[in-house]
């Protein structure tokens, strides 16, 4: 069964500064999809990133970025000038590319941002 | 903007109660799902829904049913309410197929006492 380790429960940053925050999974698969998912306080998850197995190129939204190593299974996620409004929970989560109904998360890491 | 919208943010309800949460999407998507998000567990599957009337279980399906009778409205529904279904209840709807993502809606805090 594929498994996904957030090995950080929680994580803090300080304001303008950069996180990274760690994810692992472990599959047998070579075809499938990472995500970071985002839920802030107010709790309505949204997806912040979205990386392809088969991309090579790390996929990068605005100040958010990965970091994927698919042969160490690794997949962080990198947040640049950290802004207050980053802290949240975040989940890493993994998918088979042909199933999507079967969508595994991590525990989270509940992420603090001081000003 | 995809909306998924769901019944409660917060609801108590007693040991042995049968209790509904219903969850709304205006997307059209045809699939449903219903998660469970506990500390330190992350987010597991109670079921999901492919169609209109078509379900499958998830992860941890004991406890629960569902109900799909419009492909708008995914319902969760708790037979006999316990204190340990006391939890997060998250729903989510996307579209088949790669690469769609998960949509997600607030979220309803369950308490059973």
């Amino acid at each position: 069964a594929q498994t996904v380790t957030q090995s950080q429960p929680e994580m803090s940053v300080q304001e303008a500064e950069t996180v990274t925050l760690s994810c692992t999974y472990d599959t047998s698969e070579s075809d499938y999809y990472l995500f970071w998912y985002k839920q802030p306080p107010s709790r309505q998850m949204i997806l912040v990133i979205r990386q392809e197995a088969y991309k090579q190129q790390n996929a990068t939204e605005n100040r958010f970025s990965v970091n994927f190593q698919k042969a160490a299974k690794s997949f962080s996620l990198k947040i640049s000038d950290s802004q207050l409004g980053d802290a949240a929970m975040y989940f890493c989560a993994y998918r088979i590319s042909y199933n999507n109904n079967d969508m595994r998360f991590g525990a989270g890491t509940r992420l603090t941002v001081k000003p | 903007d995809v909306k998924v919208t769901q019944s409660s943010r917060y609801l108590v309800k007693r040991t042995g109660e049968k209790v509904f949460l219903e969850c709304v999407q205006d997307m059209d998507h045809e699939n449903m799902f219903w998660y469970r998000q506990d500390p330190g567990l992350g987010l597991r599957l109670i079921y999901f829904s492919y169609d209109v009337k078509m379900k499958e279980k998830g992860d941890i399906p004991e406890g629960y049913s569902v109900s799909r009778e419009k492909k708008e409205r995914f319902s969760l529904i708790l037979e006999s309410a316990s204190t340990n279904q006391t939890s997060m209840y998250l729903c989510a709807s996307s579209f088949p197929g790669s690469p769609y993502e998960q949509y997600f809606g607030p979220g309803t805090r369950l308490t059973v006492t």
